[in-house]
């Protein structure tokens, strides 16, 4: 199972929005909904940002957002904060029964 | 509150075992399925393997099939990942996460770490 495939990097001002793309194929992304988005800080455990495509835990800031269209899943950031520099990754659940994270997105806060 | 521990990590030479445990607490063990993911030095995510509530089920990626297994005991409240014939690739920060639903892990522990050299 192949990585899923994200930009590496994603930078933005204060303020300002952001888009992170995460490409896979109709045997994950494609094919069902459960696509995850996760945030992960230097020396870290990594936290769950959206879940099920768009949906946010409680205790998320409402500035995170998800989409999927067909193969590509997007997680957006609104108002963007300097807290929200970290790296992101997405996950997909596969038709093999797995999970596939992407190759991870660092954002940077000018 | 939900607390996860990964214990078990330490430094071991290519080919040999070692057994990852990841003992759980302030939530309902036996109802939720239970992930390991691994982080190598720099780099990204990686998903491991995960086992169902009960324990029927297991999964476990491609690169540790056949090495790697994931088991679970609900009456102790703790995960285990038993690794065999371990190679340099292994060496990374192993988490242990649980599911809040389908693929998405809502807690992680800290992280235990796995050197696998000679």
């Amino acid at each position: 199972q192949s990585a899923l495939t994200q930009p590496a990097s994603v930078s933005g001002s204060p303020g300002q929005s952001i888009t992170i793309s995460c490409t896979g194929t109709s045997s994950d992304v494609g094919g069902y909904h459960y696509v995850s988005w996760y945030q992960q800080h230097p020396g870290k455990a990594p936290k769950l940002m959206i879940y099920d495509v768009s949906n946010r835990p409680s205790g998320v800031s409402n500035r995170f957002s998800g989409s999927k269209s067909s193969n590509t899943a997007s997680l957006t950031i609104s108002g963007l904060q300097a807290e929200d520099e970290a790296d992101y990754y997405c996950s997909s659940y596969t038709s093999s029964s797995t999970y596939v994270f992407g190759t991870g997105t660092k954002v940077t806060v000018l | 509150q939900v607390q996860l521990v990964e214990s078990g990590g330490g430094v071991v030479q290519p080919g040999k075992s070692l057994r990852l445990s990841c003992a759980v607490s302030g939530f309902t063990f036996s109802s939720y399925g239970m992930h390991w993911v691994r982080q190598a030095p720099g780099k990204g995510l990686e998903w491991v393997a995960i086992v169902w509530y009960d324990g029927s089920k297991k999964y476990h990626a491609d690169s540790v099939k056949g090495r790697f297994t994931i088991s679970r005991d609900n009456s102790k409240n703790t995960l285990f990942l038993q690794m065999n014939s371990l190679r340099v690739e292994d060496t990374a920060v192993y988490y242990c996460g649980k599911e809040l639903v389908v693929g998405a892990i809502d807690n992680w522990g800290q992280g235990t770490l796995v050197t696998v050299s000679s």
